[in-house]
């Protein structure tokens, strides 16, 4: 597609229950994020994603947050048990491959609102 | 590790004013520096970067940002205003670690 999509755009769960949010990168991007934007927090890194190589998870406040991403592209942020704290906007990001000196720029999805009641 | 501090969360100029942004960042390695909008109910756009080279950068819309590494800022500017600059901006840095490490963001308020 033409940039980074995420679904669903908004999302309403009851606190307990466990939500999955996806995020289609850039064709041909091999490098994926997810950060986590909130009033009280800011802008967080969660997990990063880099071709074959293991993510970085170390952004990830818990171990009710997971992610993954399939065959290189799609990938999916789980989080189990939510809890109210977790209301927030989940934003994804790709880029290419980091090339040495030169970071390349990482371009992000609309976001996913998640509410948790 | 690194951080970024934001002066000020709201500000507010008339449109045709010069807009000034306040970006410090902490570093233990050389950084590369970022300028992220945000309109509403929108994903980040990137304005501008600055990773080697000229230490004032030219992004979109006339915005620029001069890296000062003795004053450890990233300010960014445009020299006039513009309705449809109101919007949130985000400065963030970055080793070769990939992740953002975003600001608190500055919310731009544009007035007639």
């Amino acid at each position: 597609g033409a940039g980074v999509s995420q679904s669903p755009s908004n999302k309403v769960t009851e606190k307990g229950k466990d939500v999955e949010l996806r995020c289609d990168p850039i064709s041909g991007h091999t490098a994926l994020y997810w950060y986590r934007q909130s009033l009280g927090q800011g802008l967080e890194f969660l997990i990063y994603f880099q071709g074959n190589s293991a993510p970085d998870k170390s952004g990830l406040p818990s171990d009710r947050f997971s992610a993954e991403r399939t065959g290189g592209s799609v990938s999916t942020l789980t989080i189990q048990r939510t809890q109210q704290e977790d209301s927030a906007v989940y934003l994804c990001a790709s880029s290419l491959a980091w090339q040495g000196a030169f970071e390349n720029e990482q371009y992000f999805g609309p976001g996913t609102r998640l509410t948790v009641t | 590790a690194q951080s970024v501090t934001q002066l000020g969360s709201h500000v507010s100029v008339s449109e045709g004013a010069l807009v000034l942004l306040r970006c410090n960042y902490s570093s233990s390695v050389p950084p590369y520096l970022f300028w992220y909008v945000q309109y509403p109910n929108q994903g980040l756009q990137l304005l501008l970067k600055y990773t080697t080279g000229a230490t004032l950068v030219k992004g979109i819309n006339g915005f620029e940002a001069e890296f000062k590494k003795s004053e450890t800022s990233f300010h960014l500017t445009k020299p006039s205003a513009h309705m449809s600059d109101a919007a949130e901006y985000f400065c963030a840095v970055s080793s070769g670690a990939q992740k953002l490490v975003f600001g608190q963001g500055t919310r731009l308020t544009i007035n007639p």
